[in-house]
C-alpha cells in the first residue's frame, strides 16, 4: 500500500462543466502521473509530474490540465468536460528509487 | 514509438492448472524494465512482477514467473497451480528511458472452478 487516494471516487457530470480530480499521497513521492483506462486501450498517460509545479504532458493530454502545489496532491482538470472524457481514471507514484508505479484506487467519471 | 502487444485479449484455465500469457514489446533500448499489473474486478491495479532487461535470469513471485527473451523483445507471465483469485485482467507494461510506462491492452483470464 503506498498510501495513495483519489478523490472522489465516481462523478457522473454533464458536457461542459469543469471537474477536478484528486490524488493524494501520504510518502512524499516526487513523482505522480494521471492515467486514464479505456476499454481495449490498457492505461494511457495523461500528465506527470516530478515535483512541485514541475509538470509535463503525456500521450493523451489534449482537454486536460494539471496541478502540484503541494508534493502530496496532485490536481487533474477537465476545464470543459467532454462525453469522449468518460474513462476510469488512475493516479500513480513512482517509488523512490525504484522503477515501479503504484496506483491508487481509481474514480470512474460519466460525462453525459 | 515503442508499443505493447498482448495478443490473447482473453484466455481460460482449470483452477490448479498451468497458464501462460503473452506479451511483445518494440524498443530500440538496451536498459529497461518490464511489468506485469493485475487489475481484478476491484479496479485496483497490483503490480505482480516486474524484470529488468540487464538480468537473464527470468524473475520469479511464488506462483509468478516469467519468461523473458530479450532478443524476441518477449516477456510472458507463467502463473502456476492457478487459483480462482487470479481471475482479473494481466497488463504487460515496458518502462522507457523516460521512466514512462507504455501499456499493453490487456488479457483477461478466467480460472475455470
Amino acid at each position: 500500500d503506498a498510501g495513495i487516494t483519489q478523490s472522489p471516487r465516481h462523478k457522473v457530470t454533464e458536457t461542459g462543466t469543469p471537474v477536478t480530480l484528486r490524488c493524494h499521497q501520504t510518502e512524499n513521492h516526487r513523482y505522480m502521473y494521471w492515467y486514464r483506462q479505456d476499454p481495449g486501450h490498457g492505461l494511457r498517460l495523461i500528465h506527470y509530474s516530478y515535483g512541485v509545479k514541475d509538470t509535463d504532458k503525456g500521450e493523451v493530454s489534449d482537454g486536460y490540465s494539471v496541478s502540484r502545489s503541494k508534493t502530496e496532491d496532485f490536481l487533474l482538470t477537465l476545464e470543459s468536460a467532454t462525453s469522449s472524457q468518460t474513462s476510469v481514471y488512475f493516479c500513480a507514484i513512482r517509488g523512490q528509487g525504484k522503477h515501479e508505479q503504484y496506483f491508487g484506487p481509481g474514480t470512474r467519471l460519466t460525462v453525459t | 514509438a515503442q508499443t505493447v502487444t498482448q495478443s490473447q485479449p482473453e484466455m481460460s484455465v482449470q483452477e490448479a492448472e498451468t497458464v501462460t500469457l503473452s506479451c511483445t514489446y518494440d524498443t530500440s533500448e538496451s536498459d529497461y524494465y518490464l511489468f506485469w499489473y493485475k487489475q481484478p474486478p476491484s479496479r485496483q491495479m497490483i503490480l505482480v512482477i516486474r524484470q529488468e532487461a540487464y538480468k537473464q535470469q527470468n524473475a520469479t513471485e511464488n506462483r509468478f514467473s516469467v519468461n523473458f527473451q530479450k532478443a524476441a523483445k518477449s516477456f510472458s507471465l507463467k502463473i502456476s497451480d492457478s487459483q480462482l483469485g487470479d481471475a482479473a485482467m494481466y497488463f504487460c507494461a515496458h518502462m522507457d528511458s523516460n521512466y514512462q510506462l507504455i501499456w499493453g491492452a490487456g488479457t483477461k483470464l478466467i480460472i475455470k472452478p
